[in-house]
């Protein structure tokens, strides 16, 4: 089974403060993503990588940044929190383009709140 | 860019009634997934569809993608309690890594 872990479930960050979330997949998928989920907005992508050191942006990159130095892991950066931040964080990691069913395997996802 | 609608945002419906959600892309698609998120949990994935017309089944879930590979539809027949939870379709562009998200049907089953 595809395992997808994420650092933490709850996170509480003032204003201001540096934020790191990770992701760490054992699939060996070459393909990583970041989402953030929002009532009634649904899951929007803020980056996706499709190998190490690559990186695209998605639907909402800004205020947001991402490291992907092996292949196993993914990491989002918020570099200078904001309320408008708080929100459920959700990596997903899949197979290639090429592999046929392109699904994402989720992670449980990062509750994070910024006061 | 590309837009996927869903709709509709929320359904009830008694257990035992039929459930339908709709999605609909701005673009023509490669494909497209069905993923479900149980409250409290993550999404998961269902199923892909590839093909102009492509019908699926799981059990009492049936999965379309339409002729032009700009719609798709899940139905699900005689809903039970264990299929709460939120529906959310996802479109991919041929040649795109990305798929976007609908934003999703939240399903009641009322016992």
């Amino acid at each position: 089974d595809v395992k997808v872990t994420q650092s933490s479930r709850y996170l509480v960050k003032r204003t201001g403060e540096k934020v790191f979330l990770e992701c760490v997949q054992d699939m060996d998928h070459e393909n990583m993503f970041w989402y953030r989920q929002d009532p009634g907005l649904g899951l929007r992508l803020i980056y996706f990588s499709y190998d190490v050191k690559m990186k695209e942006k998605g639907d909402i990159p800004e205020g947001y940044s991402v490291s992907r130095e092996k292949k196993e892991r993914f990491s989002l950066i918020l570099e200078s929190a904001s309320t408008n931040q708080t929100s459920m964080y959700l990596c997903a990691s899949s197979p290639p383009l090429e592999g046929g069913t392109y699904e994402q395997y989720f992670g449980p996802g990062t509750r994070l709140t910024v006061t | 860019g590309q837009q996927v609608m869903q709709i509709p945002q929320y359904q009830h419906v008694q257990e035992g009634e039929d459930f339908t959600t709709y999605c609909n892309s701005s673009t023509t698609l490669s494909n497209i997934q069905w993923y479900k998120q149980r409250p409290g949990g993550h999404p998961v994935f269902l199923i892909q569809l590839v093909k102009s017309g492509e019908v699926k089944k799981q059990k009492r879930l049936t999965f379309q993608f339409g002729e032009a590979k700009k719609n798709s539809s899940l139905h699900i027949t005689a809903t039970q309690t264990t299929d709460v939870g939120t529906y959310f379709c996802a479109g991919r562009r041929a040649g795109s890594y990305q798929l976007t998200f609908g934003k999703g049907t939240k399903l009641s089953v009322i016992p």
